[in-house]
């Protein structure tokens, strides 16, 4: 059936260095992928999304990398600050449909 | 600005009462949604709506029902609540196959 998992829960990183969260996806048929960021006692947060039409997106300080063939998305996020601490969500929505089907969410740490 | 908000934030209930959880977005989205959050199971749908008067279930909805009377409203109801219903519930609404934002979630307990 359609799942999308991640492949780390935590991922722990310098202040500084630049973070990358994974996550794959198994429905062929998904068009439209968006990462969420999810702080403490908040609701999820957009930050950036992609069309199956393209294989890299940027906003600021983060990238969405979509690897089709091997149905794998990625988040980059640049020059990680304290304030990137937060469980990041990958979702898919397949095409035709308007429900997002989530993952289950990495918890990334800033080191100091 | 447009938003989506969520009422009450925090609630305590016993079990077997009725409980119900208020949604209202101002982004006039026709699409609404209401998902919990557990531990180790990320965000789960519970129930939907793409427009008024239009209800449909999620893949965790028992013991959960929604109502669609207007564009701004989708108000959850646990007809009788159980300690299993325990979570944190998140409301969302999008614009056809676009983005959802979500609103600040109501922590609800059941003793």
């Amino acid at each position: 059936g359609e799942s999308v998992g991640l492949h780390l829960p935590t991922l722990s990183v310098q202040e500084g260095d630049n973070s990358i969260i994974n996550c794959a996806y198994s429905n062929s048929a998904s068009d439209y992928f968006i990462w969420y960021k999810q702080e403490s006692g908040k609701g999820p947060q957009f930050i950036i999304d992609i069309r199956s039409n393209m294989d890299k997106r940027q906003g600021q300080r983060v990238t969405v990398l979509l690897n089709k063939t091997v149905k794998h998305l990625s988040l980059q996020i640049a020059a990680t600050q304290p304030g990137d601490s937060a469980v990041y969500f990958c979702a898919e929505i397949a095409q035709g449909a308007q429900k997002l089907v989530f993952g289950q969410g990495t918890r990334l740490t800033i080191n100091p | 600005d447009a938003e989506i908000t969520q009422s009450p934030r925090h609630k305590i209930t016993e079990t077997g009462r009725q409980v119900t959880l208020a949604c209202h977005q101002t982004w006039n989205h026709n699409n609404m949604f209401w998902y919990r959050q557990d531990l180790g199971h990320g965000l789960r749908l519970i129930h939907y709506s793409y427009g008024v008067h239009d209800t449909n279930k999620g893949e965790v909805s028992d013991g959960y029902s929604v109502s669609r009377s207007n564009t701004e409203d989708l108000p959850l109801t646990l007809e009788s609540a159980a300690s299993s219903q325990t979570s944190v519930y998140f409301c969302a609404s999008s614009r056809g196959s676009s983005e959802q934002y979500f609103g600040p979630g109501t922590r609800l307990t059941v003793t």
